[in-house]
């Protein structure tokens, strides 16, 4: 199974910071890296897929970057909306692994 | 619009069987998989396996393998997952979602979830 180390686990914030949370991958996964938010209560929503294609809707403060084992997902200036719980995940080969998670919290 | 309907929330015992199901509308169901994604209060997401509406055909998490199934009906655009025998562990929130090569295989729609509760 391809590894997914995300870092860091938790982050706190103030609105309007620009913040970067990186995944590395075990192997090269060329571009097969998405990311998600996730809610309480809420499902997880696709931010970003093959490593920096924007998903329709999201804010372009959102931006994600990287190709091979090397990814980070950058929020340029928070937004009280932004607090929630990040993924990454790589879609190259099953099973299909997320990393561990980044809570970012307020300040 | 381009929706997953999963079905509601589920106490059961260990031991029992149990069986959610995902519906999809708004697009062709046959034309993407579904993957399931399970996720345990104060643990991670976790991706369980995928199954294709298009010849059934799955592919399982070795984590999960052996424990839970599959399936669906293209006929009225529903996945499956299903239990023969739950356990204490399977207590978790269970989401479906689309997957496309057209996005590299990300995730892009996503079930509302099902609770499901195991105790005895």
């Amino acid at each position: 199974d391809i590894q997914m180390t995300q870092s860091p686990p938790s982050l706190s914030a103030s609105a309007g910071d620009r913040v970067t949370i990186t995944c590395r991958t075990s192997q090269s996964i060329y571009k097969y890296l998405n990311w998600y938010q996730l809610k309480p209560r809420k499902a997880p929503k696709l931010l970003i897929s093959g490593a920096s294609s924007l998903q329709s809707g999201v804010p372009s403060r959102f931006s994600g970057s990287g190709s091979g084992t090397d990814f980070t997902l950058t929020i340029s200036s928070l937004q009280p909306e932004d607090f929630a719980t990040y993924y990454c995940q790589q879609s190259h080969i099953p099973p299909y692994t997320f990393g561990q998670g980044t809570n970012l919290e307020i300040k | 619009e381009v929706q997953l309907v999963q079905s509601g929330a589920e106490l059961k015992k260990p031991g029992e069987s149990l069986r959610i199901s995902c519906q999809g509308s708004g697009y062709r169901f046959g034309t993407y998989w579904i993957s399931w994604v399970r996720l345990v209060p104060g643990k991670g997401l976790e991706w369980m396996g995928r199954f294709d509406p298009t010849d059934s055909n799955t592919d399982y998490s070795l984590s999960f393998q052996g424990h839970v199934a599959f399936s669906g009906d293209n006929s009225i655009s529903t996945a499956y997952l299903q239990w023969s025998s739950l356990k204490a562990s399977d207590t978790a929130i269970y989401f479906c979602a689309r997957q496309t090569p057209q996005q590299r295989y990300a995730m892009d729609v996503w079930g509302q979830g099902t609770a499901v509760t195991v105790s005895s």
